[in-house]
């Protein structure tokens, strides 16, 4: 089984829907991110959560929110869908008791479509 | 505030060829520095790392990196390519201290031929 795992894998939805993605890990891991993937983009970060009350915004936060609902378990919900909204997204978590490197453990990523 | 730059977005070899990959950072405070591999359809793992101990980082599958503060990079090499290492490959960097997340650079695809 996989170490983080995102629900749903696959999702088409329509304009205006609200949309949840969930994320959960038993790698017992303090911090957990949303990424999200565009083609030529790379990966840019939606938000993060370095511990249950702890909550930060990345650098496209913007018609994104996000739940903390416990240390292994990181919505992120878009409360209006719109077509550009459409990507790859991806859950990753980080251990503080490591390194602090800051090093990130994906999960398989949930492919939004928008229509 | 920290960026990366990945100089190419495709990258073409033949197999057996070395692989050169590019990635350029920006830092106001010591880096620690990333590689990423992405095999289509798959999430992103690890492929190497460094956080300020050698310069020279080897990781999986024969790939390596060297860090160069002087030149502010991090390129990643392989000797020999294969053909299992056609994916997608990412730079990454952090700040060196508490309550950092990754931020990645656009990517490069490396293409492998016969």
């Amino acid at each position: 089984d996989a170490d983080v795992t995102q629900t749903p894998r696959n999702r088409i939805t329509k304009t205006g829907k609200r949309i949840m993605l969930e994320c959960s890990q038993t790698k017992g891991h303090d911090r957990m991110y949303w990424y999200r993937q565009d083609p030529g983009l790379g990966l840019r970060l939606i938000y993060y959560s370095f511990d249950v009350k702890d909550i930060n915004k990345g650098e496209i936060s913007d018609g994104y929110s996000v739940s903390r609902q416990a240390q292994a378990k990181f919505s992120l919900s878009l409360e209006s869908a719109i077509p550009n909204q459409t990507a790859l997204y991806f859950c990753a978590t980080s251990d503080l008791r490591t390194l602090n490197t800051g090093e990130l453990f994906f999960g398989e990523g949930s492919r939004l479509t928008v229509l | 505030a920290q960026s990366v730059t990945q100089l190419g977005s495709h990258v073409s070899v033949s197999e057996g060829a070395l692989v050169l990959l590019r990635c350029n950072y920006s830092s106001s405070v010591p880096p620690y520095l990333f590689w990423y591999v992405q095999y289509p359809n798959q999430g992103l793992q690890l492929l190497l790392k460094y956080t300020s101990a050698a310069t020279l980082v080897k990781g999986i599958n024969g790939f390596e990196a060297e860090f160069k503060k002087s030149e502010t990079s991090f390129h990643l090499t392989k000797p020999s390519a294969h053909m299992s290492d056609a994916a997608e490959y990412f730079c990454a960097v952090s700040a060196s201290q508490a309550g950092t997340a990754l931020i990645f650079g656009k990517g490069t695809t490396l293409s492998v031929s016969s």
